[in-house]
């Protein structure tokens, strides 16, 4: 069983501080998403990241492939109330590519 | 943009009735996916399904669940007598293709409460 362990688990910063959120595993993934969720709805995809040592930036978002791709992480740079939410990597994997999803990342930006 | 959509948003059962959970995946996908997601927990596969079967299941999903592509464009989850713990948000996802650029695109999902 392939598991994704992702931490931390709860994250409350002030506006305008950076944080990192990890996502890591001892299985190889094809590739690996990381998704947003709100309360009550489904994810909203952000990236995905396919080749080991990749890094792919999505405005004050930076997310990292580990060489291995066994691992991942999503930095935030000048974190805002609007980035509060839950994060979520996922890797995908099987025959049929099915994700396996990390226990997320509940984030709090203060204002 | 294209989007998965997901009916209805909510759904109140009695425990031992059938549910049917229906999902139209975005349109020139081929790859379509159930997973669910019990209240604080993490998201679960359950099944995946392409070319009119289904491709990997999880021990999640036993006899009472069972999937259907009726018609072009619906996917539909039924689960034959829910039980308490069926209660959870029930999220359909497609994709393209198995490409490694490609990946899932979820729906807004179902939540399935049991009394």
């Amino acid at each position: 069983t392939q598991l994704l362990e992702q931490s931390p688990q709860f994250l409350s910063i002030q506006e305008g501080e950076n944080l990192t959120v990890y996502c890591n595993s001892s299985s190889v993934f094809s590739s690996l998403q990381w998704y947003r969720q709100e309360p009550g709805e489904g994810p909203v995809l952000l990236v995905t990241v396919v080749t080991g040592g990749e890094v792919k930036k999505l405005k004050r978002l930076t997310f990292q492939f580990g060489d291995a791709r066994k691992d991942s992480s999503l930095h935030i740079t000048a974190a805002q109330p609007g980035d509060t939410g839950l994060y979520l990597c996922a890797g995908d994997a099987g025959s049929a590519r099915q994700l396996t999803f990390g226990s997320g990342t509940q984030l709090t930006v203060l204002p | 943009e294209p989007e998965v959509t997901q009916t209805p948003s909510h759904q109140v059962t009695q425990m031992g009735q059938e549910v049917i959970l229906r999902c139209v995946p975005i349109s020139n996908h081929l790859y379509f996916y159930w997973y669910r997601q019990i209240l604080g927990q993490k998201v679960e596969f359950l099944v995946s399904f392409y070319n009119n079967e289904i491709s990997e299941k999880s021990e999640i999903f036993d006899d009472q669940f069972s999937v259907e592509r009726p018609d072009g464009s619906n996917f539909t989850l039924k689960i034959r007598s829910t039980k308490l713990e069926d209660s959870a948000m029930y999220f359909c996802a497609s994709r393209k293709v198995l490409g490694d650029t490609d990946t899932q695109y979820f729906g807004p999902g179902t939540r399935l409460t049991v009394l």
